[in-house]
């Protein structure tokens, strides 16, 4: 079935960037997103990719899409400590916008000053 | 932008008694809304489907006279916890797409529920 794995920790230095990973399975994902999960919170929605894209850059944000390798990256430029949370990858069941996601274990940003 | 309100943010209750969450979106309407649960440490899990008008939709594995959905309103979908065991303890998480094709799901800040 389908399936999404991402690395479960990553640690940096303030002022450093941030690359997460995350590969997923379904090649017929129509989106892919990544969202943030702070302790206790729900998830916000950091940004989105549409399959046919290579790169999305939104301010400190820069998504990579590999679609052949199934394979893609959030890198954040400049981390500071307020990035600290869970990041979690998810790709749309299917083709089309169906609105159901499958998401990762979800990656933990630590992030030293 | 789109908002998801849910309520309460945190329960407590014992063994045996229901326990009832809200979801409502704020500033748009929505015919579906998606119920996810995460246990700790661990990635989130749809739940179900909910359906304005209609019966939910149940993922594998999900007991349906356990978690029981209602999609009262284009803005409120309700999911129960009925008989509630300590093993449903869990945080308990809600979306809505928004509009437009391609529009992100949008997260309600879930409920902890904790059952003694």
């Amino acid at each position: 079935g389908e399936d999404v794995e991402q690395s479960l920790f990553l640690s940096v230095r303030e002022g450093d960037s941030s690359v997460i990973n995350c590969t997923y399975t379904d090649s017929s994902s129509t989106y892919l997103y990544w969202y943030k999960q702070e302790p206790g919170a729900g998830l916000q929605l950091l940004t989105y990719i549409f399959s046919n894209m290579d790169m999305k850059q939104d301010q400190r944000l820069t998504v990579l899409l590999n679609k052949k390798d199934k394979h893609l990256s959030l890198r954040i430029a400049d981390t500071q400590t307020g990035d600290s949370a869970i990041y979690f990858c998810a790709e749309s069941y299917g083709s089309g916008n169906t609105g159901k996601l499958i998401f990762g274990q979800g990656t933990t940003l630590q992030v030293k000053p | 932008g789109a908002v998801v309100s849910q309520h309460p943010s945190r329960v407590i209750c014992k063994s045996g008694t229901s326990v009832k969450i809200e979801c409502r979106s704020l500033d748009f309407q929505a015919t579906t809304m998606f119920w996810y649960r995460q246990f700790p440490k661990q990635s989130l899990m749809l739940m179900a489907t909910s359906n304005e008008g209609s019966k939910a939709t149940y993922e594998q594995g999900v007991e349906k006279d356990k978690f029981l959905i209602n999609h009262a309103s284009l803005t409120l979908s309700t999911l129960t916890v009925t008989s509630a065991h300590p093993e449903d303890s869990s945080f308990y998480i809600c979306s809505a797409p928004g509009a437009g094709e391609g529009s992100p799901l949008h997260f309600g800040n879930g409920t902890r529920l904790t059952v003694t």
